[in-house]
């Protein structure tokens, strides 16, 4: 069973950068798209984007310009970078697996960052 | 890019009713749709994918159906336990967009 867990600062600065990874067990990030979804307190779904076992990537429009997803196949692990950051992205962060063209598959429990001074 | 509207946004229902939820795409998407159950504080869950398939160990009272530009999800008989919040995601080899949402209360 693939289990996936995000970790990171759970505070970050306005204007700074968020710094999330999601860690998968139980099977090979290689075998997977990587993905990053979002949900604000009290709101909907938000997907960031995603990275494919080939490495190209795919963003939401609407954060395209701020946000960098990455993998690390040695370390079974992917990331996520969200730049110049404000109150509007204090969220639970949600990192989940896709086959290509796919829904949302694994995910884990989400990881709540609170952009604050 | 492809919008999703859900409706209705919050519904009130009793154990036994049949519920329907329905989403509505601002383009064709053809079945490439699923819908998720979000219960407070936890993941999402998949309950239907490519718009009328159940998910393995979804209970069958649970079904999708549409293609095109309108889908729905059925409870045919509502459970305690099927409160929460349902989203439907569209989705295709570049992009994804989640429904905003609807709230089931019981």
């Amino acid at each position: 069973q693939v289990q996936l867990q995000e970790s990171g600062p759970g505070l970050v600065k306005p204007s700074e950068t968020l710094s999330l990874t999601c860690t998968v067990s139980g099977g090979s990030i290689s075998s997977y798209y990587c993905s990053w979804i979002r949900q604000a307190p009290g709101k909907g779904l938000e997907w960031i984007g995603y990275m494919s076992y080939s490495g190209s990537t795919n963003y939401n429009p609407s954060l395209k310009s701020r946000v960098t997803i990455s993998v690390d196949t040695s370390k079974n692990q992917f990331s996520l970078r969200l730049t110049s950051v404000t109150a509007a992205d204090t969220a639970v962060y949600f990192c989940a697996t896709q086959l290509p063209g796919s829904y949302f598959d694994y995910w884990g429990q989400g990881t709540l960052v609170s952009v604050s001074s | 890019d492809i919008q999703m509207t859900q409706s209705p946004s919050t519904l009130s229902a009793s154990v036994g009713d049949r519920v329907t939820i329905t989403c509505r795409a601002s383009q064709s998407i053809s079945i490439w749709l699923a819908w998720y159950q979000q219960k407070p504080g936890k993941a999402p869950q998949l309950l239907i994918y490519k718009a009328s398939s159940l998910e393995s160990g979804v209970p069958s009272r649970f079904s999708g159906s549409g293609s095109g530009t309108e889908f729905t999800l059925t409870i045919t008989s509502l459970q305690p336990d099927d409160f929460g919040t349902y989203y439907c995601l569209r989705y295709d080899s570049y992009s994804r967009t989640f429904g905003q949402g609807t709230k089931v209360e019981i």
